[in-house]
This record gives structure tokens, sequence and C-alpha cells, in this order.
């Protein structure tokens, strides 16, 4: 099955300076890759995703890239504020099945004002 | 806006006690599911289910189960509950369709087995 692996598992950066979440994915079949953030006390929340027939979409100050070939995906945040001060998860699946989703283990980051 | 309620955000219970867990969607969803977060641990699927009364297990359903009468609701049971099962307990649903991949969660259930 999927397994999904997401580093670091903690970031911390300065305000203003840009932040990169990397998750890499073993099943070769698995085509839609969404990033979910949950604030302190709240539920996760998509932020943004994308489908193996793209590599990069991006939103705002959000931007994801993936690479097929090397089945590694990440996340950017750039100009980074306080409010992005989050745990972020990846995720990976296979689009069109019963299949779930398979969750990386998280992102704690931190913006230092 | 989807909406996933949870009917409990704070739980207290004691080791052996029998514990509900309740979900409800508003959005005629098919696919509902069970998660579990712990820190460090990420979400971990417990279980979900395609469609009423159909119910799959997921990567850690030991000492749990669940019940899917309506389509709206997804109950997690806690037969006898464990110290190892304080957590916090994640519902979601999604829509089973085309373009239907977004999981909406619930704002989660914090449990504590004393």
């Amino acid at each position: 099955g999927e397994n999904v692996e997401q580093h670091p598992s903690t970031l911390s950066v300065q305000e203003g300076d840009s932040a990169v979440i990397k998750c890499t994915y073993s099943d070769s079949a698995s085509n839609y890759f969404p990033w979910y953030k949950q604030e302190l006390g709240k539920r996760p929340q998509l932020i943004i995703d994308i489908r193996s027939n793209v590599g990069e979409k991006k939103d705002q100050r959000i931007a994801v890239t993936l690479n097929k070939t090397a089945k590694h995906f990440s996340l950017h945040i750039t100009e980074t504020q306080p409010e992005d001060s989050a745990v972020y998860f990846c995720a990976a699946m296979k689009e069109g099945s019963q299949g779930n989703l398979i969750f990386g283990k998280g992102t704690k980051l931190s913006v230092k004002p | 806006d989807v909406k996933v309620t949870q009917s409990s955000r704070y739980l207290v219970k004691r080791t052996g006690e029998k514990v509900f867990l309740e979900c409800v969607q508003d959005m005629d969803h098919e696919n509902m599911f069970w998660y579990r977060q712990d820190p460090g641990l990420g979400l971990r699927l417990i279980y979900f289910s395609y469609d009423v009364k159909m119910k799959e297990k997921g990567d850690i359903p030991e000492g749990y189960s669940v019940s899917r009468e309506k389509k709206e609701r997804f109950s997690l049971i806690l037969e006898s509950a464990s110290t190892n099962q304080t957590s916090m307990y994640l519902c979601a649903s999604r829509f089973s369709g085309l373009g239907g991949n977004t999981i909406y969660f619930g704002e989660g259930s914090w449990l504590t087995v004393v």
C-alpha cells in the first residue's frame, strides 16, 4: 500500500522568509496530492492540491510542486506570516478509486514575528 | 459550506467504559471516515464507510467498531475503553463522485481515558 513520508517534523522561520515542506510517496499509481493545514485546536482544512498531470500549482503565497519520477512533492510558502503557523499535512491517493488519502505525519511550522 | 459535526468535543471516560463518538455531515456525502490524531503520528485511519451499512477497516481498527445506519451519521464505538485510546478523534466525509477528493473534517473529539 501507499506510504507517505513527510519532512521536516518541525520548522521554524522568521516572518517574511520562505518555508518548504517535502513529502515522498511510494505508490506510483497515486495521482492526487493535497495539503491540509491544521491550526491549533481546529480541524484540518485543504489549502492546495495537485494532480499528477501537473508539475506545479500556485495560489497566492502557496505553491506545490510535484516530481512524479522521483515520487516527491513539496509545499512552498513565501513571505510567511505569523498566521501561517500551524501543522501541515501532505497526503497521497489514487484518484477515482474508493481508496483513501494516506497522510504524512505532519510538519509543525512556527513563524516568528 | 460542508458541515461535519462531532457531538462531543471533550470527553473523560473510565477504563472499561463503552464510548460512543457521533459524527453527522450535512452534504449527503457517501464516504465517511474516522481518524485518530496523535502527536508525531499524524492522522491514522481507523475505519471508513463507503455508504450506509458499509464499513471497512483502516490502518488501526483494533479496539474500535463503527456504525453507519443513516447516510449522514457515522459513529465510532470503543467497546471497552483503554488508556492507550486517549487521543483526538477526527471524523471526516467526502463526496464519492467525480472530483470528490476533498475530505472535510469535523472539529475533533478529545477523549481522555482514565
